[in-house]
């Protein structure tokens, strides 16, 4: 099992949809969680942390679920600029080490 | 406020041939990391190091050292270059460990030939 997986997509959507991502992680110890956001042949950037008790940034809302290990990423009122790969990342724990997902592509059409 | 810089941007090397991809924050960063970024793998850790002074291997080190300068710098080195190491390379820092996240350079695209 990967430690931490994504359905690769792409995920194909009109403007102004409402679209959701999840990632599952293997190591229940992990403890902090991101989302983060990667352009084509762009460097990754981070878009959010994940919170416990689940965070919201403008359209964006993040929710982690420990009992099954994983995470969401909700994307609200999606725009053209949208259209990205976005990265499940987990750290490993007792290290300074994160685990990045594959990522999972978002396309947003007209 | 430049953030995490990697030079140079593009190189085509020939199979054998060695070269340094460099890379500096500008944040006070104490963790500084090198991954490869190849399709259908994601990013991979090539090494990395947690202060000044130190360096410890990641998921795939063979082929490559590295160079912790100093507190800015940290530079990554094929000695041998192979086609297997045909990549994006991306040098990232963090404050202090997995807990803050990473920034990232904006990658060097190397080819091996």
């Amino acid at each position: 099992r990967k430690e931490v997986e994504q359905d690769p997509g792409p995920f194909n959507v009109p403007e102004g949809a409402t679209v959701a991502f999840n990632c599952t992680y293997s190591n229940s110890a992990s403890q902090s969680f991101f989302w983060y956001r990667q352009d084509c042949r762009k460097e990754p950037k981070l878009l959010m942390s994940v919170y416990s008790s689940g965070n919201e940034d403008g359209r964006f809302t993040a929710q982690l679920n420990r009992a099954s290990q994983y995470i969401s990423l909700l994307i609200r009122d999606s725009k053209l600029s949208d259209s990205a790969t976005y990265l499940c990342v987990v750290n490993n724990p007792g290290t300074d080490k994160l685990i990045f997902g594959t990522g999972t592509r978002l396309q947003v059409f007209p | 406020n430049a953030g995490v810089t990697q030079t140079p941007k593009f190189q085509v090397l020939k199979t054998g041939q060695s070269m340094t991809l460099q890379c500096a924050q500008d944040m006070n960063h104490n963790s500084m990391y090198w991954y490869r970024q190849d399709p259908g793998m994601g990013l991979r850790l090539i090494y990395y190091s947690a202060s000044e002074g130190t360096t410890d291997k990641g998921e795939v080190p063979n082929g490559y050292n590295v160079s912790r300068l100093n507190k800015r710098e940290f530079s990554l080195r094929l000695e041998s270059a192979a086609p297997s190491q045909t990549s994006v390379y991306f040098c990232a820092s963090s404050v202090g460990g997995a807990n803050y996240g990473y920034t990232f350079g904006s990658g060097t695209r190397l080819t091996v030939v």
